[in-house]
Protein backbone atom coordinates (compact mmCIF):
# COMPACT_ATOMS: atom_id res chain seq x y z
CA UNK A 1 0.00 0.00 0.00
CA UNK A 2 1.24 3.77 -0.57
CA UNK A 3 1.05 4.26 3.17
CA UNK A 4 1.79 2.56 6.93
CA UNK A 5 -1.33 0.26 7.84
CA UNK A 6 -2.54 -0.16 11.47
CA UNK A 7 -4.87 -2.23 12.40
CA UNK A 8 -7.44 -2.63 14.50
CA UNK A 9 -8.21 1.10 14.56
CA UNK A 10 -10.07 0.93 17.39
CA UNK A 11 -9.57 -1.88 20.34
CA UNK A 12 -11.81 -1.81 23.41
CA UNK A 13 -10.17 -4.29 26.09
CA UNK A 14 -11.17 -5.63 29.40
CA UNK A 15 -8.74 -4.89 32.11
CA UNK A 16 -5.83 -8.27 32.20
CA UNK A 17 -7.05 -8.58 28.97
CA UNK A 18 -4.02 -9.37 26.21
CA UNK A 19 -3.76 -7.15 22.88
CA UNK A 20 -1.94 -7.78 19.86
CA UNK A 21 -1.76 -4.34 17.73
CA UNK A 22 -0.21 -4.75 13.76
CA UNK A 23 1.77 -2.44 11.54
CA UNK A 24 2.06 -2.78 8.16
CA UNK A 25 5.28 -0.40 7.06
CA UNK A 26 5.63 0.80 3.87
CA UNK A 27 7.65 -2.08 1.47
CA UNK A 28 10.85 -1.40 1.79
CA UNK A 29 11.29 0.50 4.38
CA UNK A 30 13.86 -0.27 6.69
CA UNK A 31 13.13 1.02 10.35
CA UNK A 32 10.00 0.93 12.35
CA UNK A 33 9.10 2.99 15.56
CA UNK A 34 6.36 2.52 17.77
CA UNK A 35 4.87 5.40 19.81
CA UNK A 36 2.25 6.05 21.82
CA UNK A 37 0.01 8.80 22.52
CA UNK A 38 -1.77 9.39 25.73
CA UNK A 39 -4.56 12.15 25.05
CA UNK A 40 -3.77 15.78 24.79
CA UNK A 41 0.20 14.67 24.58
CA UNK A 42 2.99 14.54 22.02
CA UNK A 43 4.06 10.60 20.72
CA UNK A 44 6.32 8.83 23.17
CA UNK A 45 8.78 6.74 22.06
CA UNK A 46 8.43 2.87 22.73
CA UNK A 47 10.84 0.88 20.46
CA UNK A 48 13.11 1.10 17.35
CA UNK A 49 13.86 -1.89 14.95
CA UNK A 50 15.95 -2.22 12.10
CA UNK A 51 14.81 -4.96 9.25
CA UNK A 52 14.21 -7.78 12.03
CA UNK A 53 16.29 -6.41 14.69
CA UNK A 54 15.18 -4.69 17.75
CA UNK A 55 17.49 -1.83 18.99
CA UNK A 56 15.89 -0.29 21.51
CA UNK A 57 13.11 -1.07 23.28
CA UNK A 58 14.18 1.53 26.32
CA UNK A 59 10.73 3.09 26.20
CA UNK A 60 8.97 -0.12 26.74
CA UNK A 61 6.85 0.97 29.74
CA UNK A 62 7.44 -2.61 31.55
CA UNK A 63 7.41 -5.77 30.77
CA UNK A 64 3.99 -6.22 29.95
CA UNK A 65 4.82 -4.50 26.67
CA UNK A 66 6.78 -6.73 23.81
CA UNK A 67 6.99 -5.89 19.99
CA UNK A 68 8.82 -7.92 17.39
CA UNK A 69 9.59 -7.85 13.44
CA UNK A 70 10.39 -11.38 13.02
CA UNK A 71 10.96 -11.29 8.93
CA UNK A 72 11.87 -7.21 9.08
CA UNK A 73 8.50 -5.99 7.46
CA UNK A 74 5.17 -6.44 9.63
CA UNK A 75 5.71 -5.57 13.31
CA UNK A 76 3.46 -6.50 16.27
CA UNK A 77 3.22 -4.75 19.50
CA UNK A 78 1.65 -7.01 22.54
CA UNK A 79 0.41 -5.65 25.61
CA UNK A 80 0.01 -8.52 28.32
CA UNK A 81 -2.67 -7.91 31.40
CA UNK A 82 -4.03 -4.42 30.45
CA UNK A 83 -4.23 -1.91 33.04
CA UNK A 84 -6.63 1.42 32.77
CA UNK A 85 -2.78 3.64 32.22
CA UNK A 86 -2.59 1.78 29.09
CA UNK A 87 -5.42 3.40 27.41
CA UNK A 88 -3.90 5.55 24.58
CA UNK A 89 -3.42 5.68 20.76
CA UNK A 90 -0.30 3.65 19.72
CA UNK A 91 1.34 5.46 16.67
CA UNK A 92 3.34 3.14 13.87
CA UNK A 93 6.16 4.59 12.00
CA UNK A 94 8.26 3.61 9.21
CA UNK A 95 11.38 4.92 7.28
CA UNK A 96 14.15 4.26 4.31
CA UNK A 97 17.59 3.58 5.22
CA UNK A 98 19.40 7.24 5.62
CA UNK A 99 17.99 10.14 7.04
CA UNK A 100 14.45 11.23 5.85
CA UNK A 101 11.04 11.92 7.91
CA UNK A 102 9.31 9.12 9.09
CA UNK A 103 5.67 7.95 7.78
CA UNK A 104 3.72 7.53 10.71
CA UNK A 105 0.28 5.32 10.58
CA UNK A 106 -3.10 6.62 11.82
CA UNK A 107 -3.19 5.15 14.91
CA UNK A 108 -4.30 2.35 17.00
CA UNK A 109 -7.01 3.60 19.75
CA UNK A 110 -6.60 1.56 22.82
CA UNK A 111 -8.93 1.61 25.87
CA UNK A 112 -8.87 -0.32 28.66
CA UNK A 113 -12.10 -0.92 30.33
CA UNK B 1 12.00 16.31 28.26
CA UNK B 2 11.97 17.83 24.51
CA UNK B 3 14.85 19.80 23.97
CA UNK B 4 13.04 22.52 22.44
CA UNK B 5 10.41 25.46 23.18
CA UNK B 6 7.58 26.65 21.10
CA UNK B 7 4.50 28.76 21.87
CA UNK B 8 1.39 27.12 22.85
CA UNK B 9 -0.98 28.65 20.07
CA UNK B 10 -0.65 30.86 17.15
CA UNK B 11 -3.54 32.09 14.69
CA UNK B 12 -3.21 32.97 10.90
CA UNK B 13 -5.34 34.00 8.63
CA UNK B 14 -6.20 31.97 5.35
CA UNK B 15 -3.68 32.67 2.72
CA UNK B 16 -1.09 34.67 4.89
CA UNK B 17 2.07 33.19 5.71
CA UNK B 18 2.43 30.92 8.66
CA UNK B 19 5.58 31.72 10.99
CA UNK B 20 6.36 28.87 13.17
CA UNK B 21 9.50 30.08 15.97
CA UNK B 22 11.40 27.20 17.77
CA UNK B 23 14.18 27.91 20.33
CA UNK B 24 16.37 24.86 20.68
CA UNK B 25 19.13 26.83 22.73
CA UNK B 26 20.98 23.23 24.13
CA UNK B 27 21.89 21.96 20.34
CA UNK B 28 23.97 20.07 19.83
CA UNK B 29 26.82 20.31 16.82
CA UNK B 30 25.53 16.72 15.28
CA UNK B 31 21.64 17.22 16.20
CA UNK B 32 19.25 17.85 13.16
CA UNK B 33 15.88 20.02 13.40
CA UNK B 34 13.20 18.58 12.15
CA UNK B 35 9.29 19.63 12.05
CA UNK B 36 6.45 17.52 12.27
CA UNK B 37 2.52 18.02 12.29
CA UNK B 38 -0.51 15.99 13.72
CA UNK B 39 -3.53 17.00 12.28
CA UNK B 40 -6.40 15.72 14.65
CA UNK B 41 -7.05 12.13 14.70
CA UNK B 42 -4.07 11.27 12.64
CA UNK B 43 -0.62 9.95 13.07
CA UNK B 44 2.10 12.79 12.71
CA UNK B 45 3.18 13.57 9.54
CA UNK B 46 6.85 14.80 8.23
CA UNK B 47 7.79 18.43 6.95
CA UNK B 48 10.95 19.17 6.75
CA UNK B 49 14.52 19.10 8.60
CA UNK B 50 17.50 20.52 8.46
CA UNK B 51 21.25 20.94 9.74
CA UNK B 52 22.59 24.29 9.39
CA UNK B 53 21.60 25.43 6.10
CA UNK B 54 18.24 26.91 5.40
CA UNK B 55 15.77 24.26 3.81
CA UNK B 56 12.92 24.42 1.35
CA UNK B 57 10.59 21.54 -0.29
CA UNK B 58 7.01 21.94 -1.42
CA UNK B 59 5.46 22.08 2.02
CA UNK B 60 7.26 24.61 3.84
CA UNK B 61 10.68 26.07 4.47
CA UNK B 62 13.06 25.86 7.41
CA UNK B 63 15.19 29.01 8.22
CA UNK B 64 17.96 28.21 10.97
CA UNK B 65 19.84 30.91 12.78
CA UNK B 66 23.51 30.98 12.43
CA UNK B 67 24.15 29.78 16.07
CA UNK B 68 21.16 27.00 14.96
CA UNK B 69 19.92 28.16 18.78
CA UNK B 70 16.35 28.63 16.61
CA UNK B 71 14.24 27.85 13.81
CA UNK B 72 11.58 28.85 11.84
CA UNK B 73 8.76 27.10 9.98
CA UNK B 74 7.42 29.16 7.56
CA UNK B 75 4.19 27.66 5.43
CA UNK B 76 4.12 30.59 2.72
CA UNK B 77 0.26 30.08 1.98
CA UNK B 78 -1.72 28.73 4.83
CA UNK B 79 -4.85 27.32 4.49
CA UNK B 80 -7.22 25.65 6.49
CA UNK B 81 -6.28 22.35 6.03
CA UNK B 82 -2.87 23.18 7.86
CA UNK B 83 -4.64 24.05 11.10
CA UNK B 84 -2.90 21.25 13.46
CA UNK B 85 -0.34 21.20 16.37
CA UNK B 86 2.99 21.62 14.74
CA UNK B 87 5.88 19.47 16.60
CA UNK B 88 9.64 21.05 16.25
CA UNK B 89 12.17 18.52 17.31
CA UNK B 90 16.07 18.14 17.59
CA UNK B 91 17.05 14.27 17.06
CA UNK B 92 20.42 12.89 15.93
CA UNK B 93 21.55 10.33 13.54
CA UNK B 94 21.04 6.75 14.72
CA UNK B 95 22.99 3.88 14.28
CA UNK B 96 22.35 3.21 10.49
CA UNK B 97 22.27 6.87 9.64
CA UNK B 98 18.62 7.08 9.61
CA UNK B 99 16.40 9.00 11.65
CA UNK B 100 16.99 9.01 15.57
CA UNK B 101 14.28 8.66 18.45
CA UNK B 102 12.09 11.63 18.40
CA UNK B 103 11.27 13.18 21.49
CA UNK B 104 8.10 14.85 20.82
CA UNK B 105 6.93 17.92 23.21
CA UNK B 106 3.72 19.59 23.36
CA UNK B 107 3.92 21.71 19.89
CA UNK B 108 2.58 24.59 18.59
CA UNK B 109 -1.42 24.15 17.90
CA UNK B 110 -2.00 26.60 14.46
CA UNK B 111 -5.31 27.76 13.40
CA UNK B 112 -5.72 29.05 10.25
CA UNK B 113 -8.79 30.97 10.22
CA UNK B 114 -11.07 32.11 7.03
Amino acid sequence: GAGVSQSPRYKVAKRGQDVALRCDPISGHVSLFWYQQALGQGPEFLTYFQNEAQLDKSGLPSDRFFAERPEGSVSTLKIQRTQQEDSAVYLCASSLAGNYGYTFGSGTRLTVV
Amino acid sequence: DAKTTQPTSMDCAEGRAANLPCNHSTISGNEYVYWYRQIHSQGPQYIIHGLKNNETNEMASLIITEDRKSSTLILPHATLRDTAVYYCIVSTLNYGGSQGNLIFGKGTKLSVKP
